[in-house]
């Protein structure tokens, strides 16, 4: 079945950076777009990064963008989240999540688990 | 960017009742628009997608509506199972946005 498991969480200083992963399963992932989420501890859903199946079309929001890059390994099915000058509102559960390229059933699901990024000196 | 406005932000309701929830997009986005559920402590669930399409193994008491900016989620019948915190998110350009959710609680 499908598995997308995010790894590379922990509690970070201000300013510092951190690289989550997250390894896929269960399907063809060198064919499927990625996206990463996050929620904060007690707050609402937050789109932050896409990347095409072949890694060549990034997008962000402007929340993360040119602190944050998402960049894909294809040949070892895992797709990365480079954080830099990270910051106490980055504070959040991370989620990596598939986009097959069309909206269908597979579209945004399932969901990983999650990965827990804390910022804080 | 365009901006999502989902109400209302909390509701209490009882089993059995019918409950409306709307997103409203700033401009017109087609059918762009999914529903999320999400309970305490999980991970989110996808419950429509193309603002009207229904994820297989959903409940049929579940559907949504809308095209361009105006959208619903409708549960006909609430169950216990359905307290939680729903989330439109629209996905028509990037960067996509979630409207800021509705926790339904036990009236």
């Amino acid at each position: 079945q499908v598995q997308l498991v995010e790894s590379g969480g922990g509690v970070v200083q201000p300013g510092r950076s951190l690289r989550l992963s997250c390894a896929a399963s269960g399907f063809t992932f060198s064919t499927y777009a990625m996206h990463w989420f996050r929620q904060a501890p007690g707050k609402g859903l937050e789109w932050l990064a896409a990347l095409s199946y072949d890694g060549t079309r990034s997008y962000y929001a402007d929340s993360v963008r040119g602190r944050f890059t998402i960049s894909r390994d294809n040949s070892q099915n895992i797709l990365y989240l480079q954080m830099s000058s990270l910051r106490p509102e980055d504070t959040a559960v991370y989620h990596c999540v598939r986009d097959p390229g069309r909206v269908n059933e597979e579209w945004l699901d399932p969901w990983g688990q999650g990965i827990l990024v804390t910022v804080s000196s | 960017d365009v901006q999502l406005t989902q109400s209302p932000s909390a509701m209490s309701a009882s089993v059995g009742d019918r409950v409306t929830i709307t997103c409203r997009a700033s401009q017109g986005i087609s059918d762009s628009l999914a529903w999320f559920q999400q309970k305490p402590g999980k991970v989110p669930k996808r419950l429509i997608y193309a603002s009207s399409i229904l994820q297989s193994g959903v409940p049929s008491r579940f559907s949504g509506s809308g095209s361009g900016t105006e959208f619903t989620l409708t549960i006909s019948s609430l169950q216990p199972e359905d307290f939680a915190t729903y989330y439109c998110l629209r996905h028509d350009t990037y960067p996509w946005t979630f409207g800021h959710g509705t926790t339904i609680e036990i009236k």
